[in-house]
């Protein structure tokens, strides 16, 4: 069946690295990908989006990759810093589907 | 200040009582939708609505229900059936349900007595 999932549940980094948070998917359908950041005790919120046509897209200090041809998605943060410290959520979506489809998380920890 | 609320932000159940949960937004979304977070988990759609007065189950509907009587709220209700409703519960909305970024509220949680 189609899913969503992620390759490390926990992600250690050190304050000012660059992270990398990645993420596959099973349906080759899927043509809508999102990353949420959730911390505790809070909802998720939204950090940047994907579209299928696409592979590669920036915002503030956060790049999305998508790979098509493997399924894989990744969430790129550069200069860590202690604020980022969260869960982080991909999701997708694909026509017909009207809800998003999430994985199961990664937490990502800085280290001071 | 526009965005989604939720309330309350902790609930309490005792057994074979129903209860409901809040959710309101005031930024003219169409579509609504209730997800759980079991913890350690990611979210699990409850129900979701495209529109006013028009909803659908989600991928764990059984022992849920919902009402969609005006375009801000989203209320969902956790029924007697519904055997292990511990748990997160997040509502979300966006201006449509296909590639729509969905925005979320800051969730409820519910415990059990």
């Amino acid at each position: 069946g189609e899913s969503v999932g992620l390759h490390l549940p926990t992600l250690s980094v050190q304050e000012g690295d660059n992270s990398i948070i990645n993420c596959a998917y099973s349906n080759s359908a899927s043509d809508y990908f999102i990353w949420y950041k959730q911390e505790s005790g809070k909802g998720p919120q939204f950090i940047i989006d994907i579209r299928s046509n696409m592979d590669k897209r920036q915002g503030q200090r956060v790049t999305v990759l998508l790979n098509k041809t493997v399924k894989h998605l990744s969430l790129q943060i550069a200069a860590t810093q202690p604020g980022d410290s969260a869960v982080y959520f991909c999701a997708e979506n694909h026509t017909g589907r009207r809800a998003l489809t999430f994985g199961s998380g990664t937490r990502l920890q800085v280290q001071p | 200040d526009g965005g989604i609320t939720q309330s309350p932000k902790y609930l309490f159940r005792k057994e074979g009582q129903n209860v409901t949960l809040s959710c309101e937004q005031n930024l003219n979304h169409d579509a609504m939708y209730w997800y759980r977070q079991d913890p350690g988990q990611g979210l699990r759609l409850i129900y979701y609505s495209q529109i006013v007065n028009d909803f659908q189950k989600g991928d764990i509907a059984e022992g849920y229900s919902v009402s969609r009587e005006k375009k801000e709220s989203f209320p969902l209700t956790v029924t007697s059936a519904q055997k292990n409703p511990t748990a997160f519960y997040l509502c979300a909305s966006s201006y449509g349900t296909s590639q729509e970024t969905q925005y979320f509220g800051p969730g409820t949680r519910l415990l059990v007595l």
